[in-house]
């Protein structure tokens, strides 16, 4: 079946990488993808990964995918307080085409001076 | 830039009463989707939308939800008679194509059934 597990709590101090990790059942996933969600906030879109790529860099994200083992990962370098909310990852498997996202329960991300 | 919008962002209702949540998509996207996040639990697909049906939709998603697009730009989630366990952020997204997959979320609507 689909399935997404995340750690749920990450505290990091101000300035420190912060990585954020992810694993999935679904192999035929296509996208793979990570949210964001401050308090009271939606869920904005921060970053995302084709199947059939190792790694994405985005100025301070980076994500690594090792399909072998359907792990996801999400670096965030020079952690600052503003980075403080919950990481969602989030796959689209291939179930017939239609664009159903299956989350991950998030990761909080507590940064602190 | 372009944004999903949702009203109201939040909702009070009696138990049994109907709801109808409110969204805006991105102007230009063909393809509309209806989430939900229960207070401490995950972000739960309930259903997709297009070209004026659905194309897919949860278990939750049962005969007390509908979907809508009455108009060239809204896109409306129906709850006929609302429960206490439909209480949940509700959010609406959007995306351009199905091929890209990238989803657009908007704020939510946070729905209190009492």
């Amino acid at each position: 079946g689909e399935d997404v597990e995340q750690s749920l709590f990450l505290s990091v101090r101000e300035g420190d990488s912060s990585v954020i990790n992810c694993t999935y059942t679904d192999s035929s996933s296509t996208y793979l993808y990570w949210y964001k969600q401050e308090p009271g906030a939606g869920l904005q879109l921060l970053t995302y990964i084709f199947s059939n790529m190792d790694m994405k860099q985005d100025q301070r994200l980076t994500v690594l995918l090792n399909k072998k083992d359907k792990h996801l990962s999400l670096r965030i370098a020079d952690t600052q307080t503003g980075d403080s909310a919950i990481y969602f990852c989030a796959e689209i498997p291939f179930s017939g085409g239609y664009n159903k996202l299956i989350f991950g329960a998030g990761t909080r991300l507590a940064v602190h001076p | 830039e372009p944004e999903v919008t949702q009203t109201p962002s939040h909702q009070v209702t009696q138990m049994g009463q109907e709801v109808i949540l409110r969204c805006v998509p991105i102007s230009n996207h063909l393809y509309f989707y209806w989430y939900r996040q229960i207070l401490g639990q995950k972000v739960e697909f309930l259903v997709s939308f297009y070209n004026n049906e659905i194309s897919e939709k949860s278990e939750i998603f049962d005969d007390q939800f509908s979907v809508e697009r009455p108009d060239g730009s809204n896109f409306t989630l129906k709850i006929r008679s609302t429960k206490l366990e439909d209480s949940a952020m509700y959010f609406c997204a959007s995306s351009e194509q199905r091929s890209t997959d990238t989803q657009y979320f908007g704020p939510g609507t946070r729905l209190t059934v009492l």
